[in-house]
């Protein structure tokens, strides 16, 4: 079964860092590109960062623009998301999403999500 | 750059049709073919039920449909059942700088 699980969410400082996770089984995850999702509590999705499946091209959404980084390593079937200089509206559950092959503009499998929650 | 507008809610009895709308602009659902369609209930994740307008993954039934004009996508669900009560969310490709704009999201009632 194609399955993807998020790690990594806490509780952190504002200000503070955290690293996700996304590990990929039943497939391998270099041949696909890769998004995470997130969605604050109550509210609806936002996409936030893409990375391609070489890792090669990243894009990432102007509100995390300059605080996230995404990266893979292939060997490990895992992408991860640094997360820094962490403000009150991060604060969300963080979902990774595999794009479709080709296009790569939808989102077949999606994880099970890992909340970020930055408190003082 | 603001999400793609969705009504808030959509609401139809056991059977019925109903049609959700998804208004972007040129530079994302006017501009690409790359518009998808997510459900997703309370406490899950999102689960894709269109892609590229109207295309169906394997396993989504086709009572579930979508369709473009211009800059706002639709979608369709016909013969309503009660599992199809969920919050719907429309999202497109919006080219290198924005990649993917989401919808503000719709919840769907069967009555």
């Amino acid at each position: 079964e194609e399955q993807l699980v998020e790690s990594g969410g806490g509780l952190v400082q504002p200000g503070g860092s955290l690293r996700l996770s996304c590990a990929a089984s039943g497939f391998t995850l270099s041949n696909f590109g890769l998004s995470w999702v997130r969605q604050a509590p109550g509210k609806g999705l936002e996409w936030v960062a893409a990375i391609s499946g070489s890792g090669g091209s990243t894009y990432f959404a102007a509100a995390v623009k300059g605080r996230f980084t995404i990266s893979r390593d292939n060997s490990k079937n895992t992408v991860y998301m640094q997360l820094n200089s962490l403000r009150a509206d991060d604060t969300a559950i963080y979902y990774c999403a595999k794009a479709r092959p080709a296009t790569g503009k939808a989102f077949d499998i999606w994880g099970q999500g890992t909340m970020v929650t930055v408190s003082s | 750059q603001a999400a793609l507008t969705q009504p808030p809610s959509a609401s139809g009895s056991p059977g019925q049709s109903v049609t959700i709308s998804c208004t972007g602009t040129s530079s994302d659902v006017g501009g690409y073919k790359y518009v998808s369609w997510y459900q997703q209930h309370p406490g899950r994740a999102p689960k894709l039920m269109i892609y590229e307008v109207g295309v169906r993954p394997s396993g989504v039934p086709d009572r579930f449909s979508g369709s473009k004009s211009d800059n706002t996508a639709s979608l369709t669900v016909s013969g309503l059942q009660a599992e199809d009560e969920a919050d719907y969310y429309c999202a497109s490709y919006a080219g290198n700088n924005n990649y993917v704009m989401f919808g503000g999201g719709t919840k769907l009632t069967v009555l």
